[in-house]
């Protein structure tokens, strides 16, 4: 069966430092990958997609990043933190493009002071 | 572009109660329907679905109809416990407009109280 795992689950992180959460999906290959947060009072936000290796498309202007160095694993990033940062981080996988059915992650708190 | 509007929470009820949860959405074209569940501290989980109008999704006792004439697909649960304190989204999915992206709306907390 396939799985989705991410981490680190909580991290507190000073104003101006750098990021990187990692998630992997096991049991599928070439799944479509998605990065969203969702802070409070304001639901969901997708920040990137991939549908393979290396390609990455951005859905808003950020202070974020993402790479799929493996077929399997997204990382998301930042250089230096931002306040506004702050948010329940969220990575999700799908087969294929067009079918709306998500599988998410456990999520990753993140907390910046 | 699309969107999707829920009734704002957050939304208490005594267990056993009837649930119902408002969803009406904004789309072009002929989208697919889905409510997600998010428990306490994890990430969201696929309640139910509906690819056409007047389907029916279900699960876990949660249903909910796709209603093209009022785009809406509320969502109800007939006797609610307390393990279903949870918050719930509402999102659809348009393929015809080339987008690799669900549209949620912005959720809806529900507490169960015994």
């Amino acid at each position: 069966s396939q799985t989705i795992h991410q981490w680190p689950a909580t991290l507190v992180q000073p104003v101006g430092s750098p990021l990187s959460l990692e998630c992997t999906v096991e049991g599928t290959s070439n799944p479509n990958l998605y990065w969203y947060r969702q802070a409070a009072g304001r639901g969901l936000q997708l920040l990137f997609y991939s549908i393979g290796i290396g390609q990455i498309s951005s859905e808003v202007p950020q202070n974020l990043s993402a790479s799929r160095p493996q077929d399997r694993q997204f990382i998301l990033s930042s250089k230096k933190l931002l306040l506004s940062d702050s948010g329940f981080y969220l990575c999700a996988w799908s087969v294929g493009a067009y079918t709306g059915e998500l599988f998410f992650g456990e999520g990753s708190r993140l907390t910046v002071l | 572009g699309d969107s999707v509007t829920q009734m704002e929470g957050p939304v208490t009820l005594s267990e056993e109660a009837f649930l119902t949860i408002n969803c009406t959405y904004t789309a072009t074209g002929y989208p697919s329907l889905f409510w997600y569940v998010q428990y306490p501290g994890e990430g969201l989980q696929l309640l139910l679905k509906a690819t056409k109008a007047d389907d029916k999704g279900s699960n876990k006792g949660f249903e909910a109809t796709y209603r093209k004439e009022t785009t809406s697909f509320h969502l109800e649960k007939g006797s609610v416990q307390v393990s279903d304190s949870a918050v719930y989204f509402c999102a659809l999915f348009n393929s015809g407009a080339g987008s690799y992206q669900l549209t949620f709306g912005k959720g809806t907390k529900l507490s169960v109280i015994p």
